[in-house]
């Protein structure tokens, strides 16, 4: 089967960085994604990696190590308003690969 | 403006009746998914359609049905057979054909309560 694993909560204050660690196992593996989602909100797409290494968007950056089975998201200069659940997502082989299979999300809360 | 709606935002049944939800999206993507999610968790895939008339089933589609007679249209009906359909229900598309990432664009959202 398939499984993501991520911390549950994570706390930081504003100004600060923050990485929010994913670990999968899948049957087959395209890529990581990652999505934020407010409190009552819909998930919104942050970023994406298919091959090794770092993805850079404005204050947010992703990693990826196939090898290890594991990526990262990293959100820099912390504002209050990036307190939010983070989602690491991966799309496997299952399914003729159409076959998403979302993390339990890491809770983000940044303080004053 | 180009983006994916759902319809109603909040929705209540009764046990043993079947509601549909409804999916609509006017960024000409090919492949269009249904996703649950309960309180405090992920997202669970449900059903997914990669072109006209085809449909997969995800991990949990017991008690739901979908349908996909157009392009920009997706409903998914959640049935009596459905043993706690209280949740929240996510639609969402991709671009899949020649897309270079996987990237996901969601509804708002239906809350579907079973009174």
């Amino acid at each position: 089967g398939q499984s993501l694993e991520q911390p549950s909560e994570v706390t930081a204050v504003e100004g600060a960085i923050v990485q929010i660690n994913c670990t999968y196992q899948t049957s087959g593996f395209y890529g990581l994604s990652w999505y934020q989602q407010h409190d009552g909100g819909a998930p919104t797409f942050l970023s994406y990696n298919g091959l090794d290494g770092l993805e850079e968007t404005g204050r947010f950056s992703s990693f990826l190590s196939r090898s290890d089975s594991y990526g990262y998201l990293l959100l820099q200069e912390l504002q209050m308003k990036d307190s939010a659940s983070y989602f690491c997502a991966v799309r496997d082989q299952d399914n003729y690969g159409q076959n998403f299979v979302f993390g339990p999300g890491t809770r983000l809360s940044v303080l004053p | 403006d180009g983006g994916i709606t759902q319809s109603p935002k909040y929705l209540f049944r009764k046990e043993g009746q079947n509601v549909t939800l409804s999916c609509e999206q006017n960024l000409n993507h090919d492949a269009m998914y249904w996703y649950r999610q309960d309180p405090g968790q992920g997202l669970r895939l449900i059903y997914y359609s990669q072109i006209v008339n085809d449909f997969q089933k995800g991990d949990i589609a017991e008690g739901y049905s979908v349908s996909r007679e157009k392009k920009e249209s997706f409903p998914l009906t959640v049935t009596s057979a459905q043993k706690n359909p209280t949740a929240f229900y996510l639609c969402a598309s991709r671009e899949a054909q020649g897309a270079r990432t996987d990237t996901q664009y969601f509804g708002p959202g239906t809350r579907l309560t079973v009174l």
